[in-house]
């Protein structure tokens, strides 16, 4: 079975600072992960995935991803935040040979303040 | 390119009546998920459809809920007799193919009163 833990409900920074978004994850096989970020009534919108190759990835809005195997994590980073930031973000996962059912994590709340 | 599109964006039923969700992939996509977000959770799967075609429906309870796509118009989620506990945002997201990524829709936000 496949598994999200998103261990933060809420990550508040400074305007400037840098942001982590912690997930870790549990499938059975190789793991493919995704970052989603939802703005207030909208849908989830794609970050970045890992799917092979390099641990650390980059995307969208200037955000990137590491994937750690051994701590099987797949923080989601961003060096400088922006108040414009501030949304709830999902990891999500999909084991190896499922290739559409994603489990998601509950999310984590970023607030970044001016 | 209009992204995936769900009407009605918020629902309001009285336990008893039944829903319908709708929901308008990406053009040219033709794959159709399903999700339902309970409150403090993460987006759990319900149901995956082709055009015409069922392809997994583990996630769906077994009584009352029901989804289609046909070969013309939207996908439809149709819940039966709402409860209480159907509460919850309920989200579409489409892609091109199998095992790309999907696109997520704004979601519809059912209250059963």
């Amino acid at each position: 079975a496949q598994s999200v833990a998103q261990p933060e409900d809420q990550v508040n920074v400074a305007e400037g600072n840098p942001l982590t978004v912690k997930c870790t994850y549990s499938v059975s096989g190789n793991p493919y992960l995704f970052w989603y970020v939802q703005y207030p009534n909208r849908g989830l919108q794609f970050l970045l995935k890992y799917i092979t190759g390099d641990n650390l990835v980059k995307g969208s809005y200037g955000f990137e991803a590491e994937f750690n195997k051994s701590q099987t994590s797949f923080h989601l980073k961003k060096p400088s935040a922006l108040v414009s930031d501030s949304a709830l973000y999902f990891c999500a996962v999909r084991e190896q040979g499922n290739d559409y059912k994603l489990s998601f994590g509950a999310g984590t709340t970023v607030t970044v303040r001016a | 390119n209009a992204g995936v599109m769900q009407n009605p964006r918020h629902l309001v039923r009285r336990r008893g009546q039944e829903a319908r969700l709708r929901c308008s992939p990406m053009k040219g996509h033709s794959h159709v998920y399903w999700y339902r977000q309970l409150p403090e959770e993460g987006l759990k799967f319900m149901v995956y459809l082709q055009k015409e075609n069922i392809i997994d429906e583990s996630g769906m309870p077994k009584e009352r809920f029901s989804a289609e796509f046909p070969k013309e118009g939207p996908s439809i989620l149709r819940i039966q007799q709402v409860v209480r506990g159907d509460s919850a945002a309920y989200f579409c997201a489409s892609s091109p193919a199998r095992a790309y990524e999907q696109y997520f829709g704004p979601g519809t936000r059912l209250t059963v009163t």
